[in-house]
Order: C-alpha cells, then structure tokens, then sequence
C-alpha cells in the first residue's frame, strides 16, 4: 500500500449527474495531484495542488472542478461531463515539488460516463 | 508545447533477453527523467529516475541512460522476466514548474 487512496474505484454517472471523486493521502506531503489516463494516450497532468494552493491547471474544461481543504486530502467534482470524459482519474502525491519528486500514485477511479 | 515521445509502443521478448524503450524529450530544460511501470489493473510505481547531472544510474537489472545534447534517455532491462511484463512510462519534467509530462507508454511482454 503506497499509502494514497481514492475512492471510489468505480463510478458510473449520466451527462447530468453530479459526483465527487475523492483522494487522500497519508505520506506527510506537501504536493497533490491529479492525472486523466485513457487508453493509449500519455498521462495528462489536470490539477497540482502544493500546500493546499493550486499552482497548476492544464487547460481542463471547467466541468472538473478541484478542491484541496488540507494538504492531506484532494476532491474533484465532476457536473455535466461528456463520454469523452471517460477515463481513470488517478490521484498522486509527492514531497516536494512534482517536477522534480517522485509521485506516488493512488489506485485511480475508473470513470465511465453514459 | 512540451512533448515527451516514447518507443517502441510494444515490445515483446523472450524471458532472459534485454529490453530496451526509448523516449526523447523538446524541453532542453528538462533535468529531471523517471520512469514508471504499471502492471495490469495496478497504479504507475516508480521503477527508477535520473536527474540531468548525470549519465547513466543502474538499480540491478534496471538501468537509465541520458544524453542531453541529443535530449534522449532510455530504459534498459537486462535478464528479463514475465514479471518484468507492464506498461512503461517515462516522463520529462518541466523547469521550474510542478509538470511531469509523460511518454504515451510501452507494453512490454515477456515470454516464458
């Protein structure tokens, strides 16, 4: 157990429902994460949180909203999403800045959207 | 923008031969490279990394190579076995900022 865990591990929701993906950490870290994994394309980089201030956002549709109340603990709410949103969300965290640290991932949640 | 490219997108190999997987990366910036394996169903765990200062780092079977002039790196498995069989990942950092950006993967299989 790399000591990240996300919940839930599976999520199945309609183009109008609301749902919260959620992530905690027992690392000590400083720095959270949020990552899109799809089938044959590279890990995408969505949020970086670095003590509990985003400091990172690539671009992601505002249908993804992220929420970091401590440095321990990491949410992304999803409303409205789209099929193409289907996905595994993978939440990491990291010492220090993720640029330059190792990442410790969570075991994801696999995001299907109808 | 940044990209990472990796290859080969599959590998297959015969158990006890070498794999090797390569990426080459645009940011000439760049000074951190870790590479990640993930098993099947699994989450990515770290395998091994280098930073730009050096040139080559082996952890046993494992082994990372770095060129910076031509801003490519490798990852070297020797003696293979089926467990060795995942996706590979290697990633670039971006200077000064909290990205990772990530090859699009390497399916390795090792055969008995």
């Amino acid at each position: 157990e790399t000591g990240v865990t996300q919940t839930p591990r599976h999520l199945v929701m309609g183009m109008t429902n609301k749902k919260s993906l959620k992530c905690e950490q027992h690392l000590g870290h400083n720095a959270m994460y949020w990552y899109k994994q799809s089938a044959k394309k590279p890990l995408e980089l969505m949020f970086v949180y670095n003590f509990k201030e985003q400091t990172e956002n690539n671009s992601v549709p505002s249908r993804f909203s992220p929420e970091c109340p401590n440095s321990s603990h990491l949410f992304l709410h999803l409303h409205t999403l789209q099929p193409e949103d289907s996905a595994l969300y993978l939440c990491a965290s990291s010492q220090g800045q993720g640029g330059n640290e190792k990442l410790f991932f969570g075991s994801g949640t696999q995001l299907s959207v109808l | 923008g940044e990209n990472v490219e990796q290859h080969p997108s599959t590998l297959s190999v015969q158990e006890g031969d070498s794999a090797v997987i390569k990426c080459t990366y645009s940011d000439s910036a760049s000074n951190y490279f870790p590479w990640y394996k993930q098993e099947l169903g699994k989450r990515p765990q770290l395998i091994i990394d280098i930073r730009s200062n050096v040139g080559e780092k082996k952890d046993q079977r494992i082994a990372v190579t770095l060129n910076k002039t031509a801003k490519h790196f490798s990852l070297h498995i020797t003696e293979t076995q089926p467990e060795d069989s995942a996706v590979y990942f290697c990633a670039a950092s971006i200077y000064n900022t909290d990205k990772l950006i990530f090859g699009t993967g390497t399916r390795l299989q090792v055969f008995p």
